[in-house]
């Protein structure tokens, strides 16, 4: 099992871009998440999904969209990045519920010029 | 809206000591309480957690205890070594709402 896989692991974007960061996962789970991670703030989350074609909001979801067409795809897109979304990326997932051990990915580091 | 204190921000101790990180929780539903160990340029990784029917567990060096009527929980970690330096985070969730919320981590030093 490779896990969860997270694609770029470093992107430079400009005021303005969009984006799409890749989360894929091996495991089954029925439950993915996306993270912000700053400095002095810990993990803070973006969306999550309870399954295929099931997303919601987590504390800090604007200026981002999600999907979830399949249990092992959940890419979060940034639909026009601005300097505050300058943060590390992180997806996660677990069995069925955040009750349960989450399973975290690399993390992809993104800045925002 | 629901928050999780964490306390102290960075933490140092000799080879050998032992450390503890408190956590504080505000809702008296939050019914899991996991605790996520953190690398350098890696992802978080869970080393212990608890539930709320449980007050305490150890896993070999690391236990956590949980006190449910002041709402906070600690992780401790005895005989300390060098590859326990990370970032600690704890974090708490309820079911039903398929939120966990994290505190803001704790930069644990183990100097030899």
């Amino acid at each position: 099992n490779a896990g969860v896989t997270q694609t770029p692991k470093f992107q430079v974007l400009k005021t303005g871009q969009s984006m799409t960061l890749q989360c894929a996962q091996d495991m089954n789970h029925e439950y993915m998440s996306w993270y912000r991670q700053d400095p002095g703030m810990g993990l803070r989350l973006i969306h999550y999904s309870v399954g295929a074609g099931i997303t919601d909001q987590g504390e800090v979801p604007n200026g981002y969209n999600v999907s979830r067409s399949t249990t092992e795809d959940f890419p979060l897109r940034l639909l026009s990045a601005a300097p505050s979304q300058t943060s590390v990326y992180f997806c996660a997932s677990s069995k069925d519920s955040p009750s349960y051990e989450q399973y975290f990915g690399p993390g992809t580091r993104l800045t925002v010029t | 809206g629901e928050n999780v204190e964490q306390h102290p921000s960075t933490l140092s101790v000799q080879e050998g000591d032992s450390a503890v990180i408190k956590c504080t929780y505000s809702d008296s539903a939050s019914n899991y309480f996991p605790w996520y160990k953190q690398e350098l340029g890696k992802g978080p990784q869970l080393i212990i957690d608890i539930r709320s029917n449980v007050g305490e567990k150890k896993d070999q060096r690391i236990a956590v205890t949980l006190n449910k009527t002041a709402k906070h929980f600690s992780l401790h970690i005895t005989e300390t070594q060098p590859e326990d330096s990370a970032v600690y985070f704890c974090a708490a969730s309820t079911s039903g709402t398929y939120k966990y919320i994290f505190g803001t981590g704790t930069r644990l030093k183990v100097l030899a």
